[in-house]
């Protein structure tokens, strides 16, 4: 069956500085999406890129679907203490499913 | 507008009983999906709910069941518990349409003793 692979399990960065977390697929998807958790929470969505080669931007956040729309990447510039969470892609090949990755946990440290 | 909410918060069951969560989805939305999130993990597709059907399935055995109902809430019974199926269960919503994003509840924190 289809799976999602994300690097780094774990981020610990120095406020200010960037991040960036990394997902793949061992199959061709239709989209991604990518979703936040914060610590005792449930997971926000965040952004959808569909197109091959797509790169979506969100004030801080870029977000990136390979031209194979096989691998996709989200990176935060200048990080702040309120982008602490697990970050999760979730794909989809065909049908409904989505398939999520492990997840990245980025924390920050003022 | 009530987003999407889920009842109980918390459960605690031992093995072998058999639990029933429930799931309201966000006002006009109609899908409903639901995943199993163990510790430190992402969440797991268990199924979704559409017209009152289970489209699609994910990798779980049969003791995981679910129900739409006409309003579009759903319910997720879970039989002969084990405790393995200790986790988080979230339900999520969603409109018909493919390729939306889904909105989810906070949760039903399950513990198999």
């Amino acid at each position: 069956g289809q799976q999602v692979m994300q690097i780094p399990q774990y981020q610990h960065v120095q406020e200010g500085e960037d991040f960036t977390t990394y997902c793949n697929s061992s199959t061709t998807l239709s989209n991604i999406q990518w979703y936040k958790q914060r610590p005792g929470g449930h997971p926000v969505f965040l952004i959808q890129l569909v197109k091959s080669g797509e790169v979506k931007k969100q004030k801080r956040l870029t977000f990136q679907f390979g031209e194979a729309k096989k691998n996709s990447s989200l990176h935060i510039t200048a990080t702040q203490t309120t982008d602490v969470g697990t970050y999760f892609c979730a794909g989809r090949t065909s049908g409904y499913a989505l398939n999520f990755g492990k997840g990245t946990s980025l924390l920050v440290t003022p | 507008d009530a987003g999407v909410t889920q009842s109980p918060t918390h459960l605690i069951k031992t093995r072998g009983q058999q639990v029933t969560l429930r799931c309201s989805p966000k006002s006009g939305h109609d899908t409903v999906s639901w995943y199993q999130q163990a510790l430190g993990q992402g969440p797991q597709f268990i199924f979704q709910y559409y017209e009152e059907e289970e489209r699609q399935r994910g990798n779980f055995p049969d003791r995981f069941s679910g129900h739409q109902f006409p309003n579009y809430s759903s319910e997720l019974n879970v039989n002969a518990l084990l405790l393995g199926d200790s986790a988080l269960y979230l339900c999520a919503s969603s409109p018909r349409t493919l390729y939306n994003e889904q909105f989810f509840g906070p949760g039903t924190r399950l513990t198999v003793l």
